[in-house]
């Protein structure tokens, strides 16, 4: 069975105080890993997609990176306006369901 | 380029009663998926559409759940009669390929609260 968990289930930062969130995840086949974020009362926004191990993206203050069972979110000297909800989510080859884990809610603290 | 569009963002409900949801896709995005977001939890696949095609509903309760995808673009998700374990959030989103690569976008989402 596919399944996502993110950790830690909360987290909170000093401003600049850097940190990882963790995804890891078990799936027959990996299309692809995808990093949302989402703000209270909206709908998550994308941020970034993963293909392979080894693949790493960066955008701001965020960089993602993959293995075979795990992906992390990496925040470099975070500020308060990156706090939020931060969900992981599988595509398997054999179908198109995105899965998604519980997110990993984060509080940067000015 | 327009995003997912949702309607109603917000709903209030008494238990037994029904509601519906409707949800415009991204221009030319075939691929159209409604979530439930329960507080505290990650999005939960309902049903998935491919153009006006049922790809997966597995995890949809089809004794209060109904969902249609007319000609391919908007869809409508119904429930009737609600009971209070519904009250969450109904996220719609849609999808491209291009390539290898998909990509999910997703509306702002329809709060239903259930009393």
């Amino acid at each position: 069975e596919d399944q996502v968990t993110q950790s830690p289930e909360a987290l909170r930062l000093q401003e600049g105080e850097s940190s990882s969130l963790n995804c890891s995840y078990t799936v027959s086949g990996l299309r692809g890993l995808f990093w949302y974020r989402q703000d209270p009362g909206k709908g998550p926004e994308f941020l970034f997609t993963l293909y392979s191990a080894g693949e790493e993206k960066e955008k701001e203050r965020l960089k993602a990176t993959l293995t075979k069972k795990e992906s992390f979110l990496h925040i470099t000297a975070p500020k308060p306006e990156d706090s939020a909800t931060y969900l992981c989510a599988v595509q398997a080859r054999s179908g198109n369901q995105f899965y998604f884990g519980t997110g990993t809610s984060l509080t940067v603290i000015p | 380029e327009a995003g997912v569009a949702q309607s109603p963002r917000y709903k209030i409900i008494e238990k037994r009663q029904s509601v519906a949801f409707w949800c415009n896709p991204i221009s030319g995005h075939a691929t159209l998926y409604w979530y439930q977001q329960i507080l505290g939890q990650g999005p939960k696949l309902l049903i998935q559409f491919q153009n006006n095609g049922v790809v997966d509903d597995s995890q949809l309760p089809k004794d209060r759940f109904s969902a249609e995808r007319l000609k391919g673009v908007d869809s409508t998700l119904k429930i009737q009669p609600a009971k209070l374990e519904d009250s969450a959030v109904y996220l719609c989103a849609s999808s491209r390929t291009s390539g290898r690569k998909w990509e999910l976008f997703f509306g702002e989402g329809s709060r239903l609260t259930v009393l």
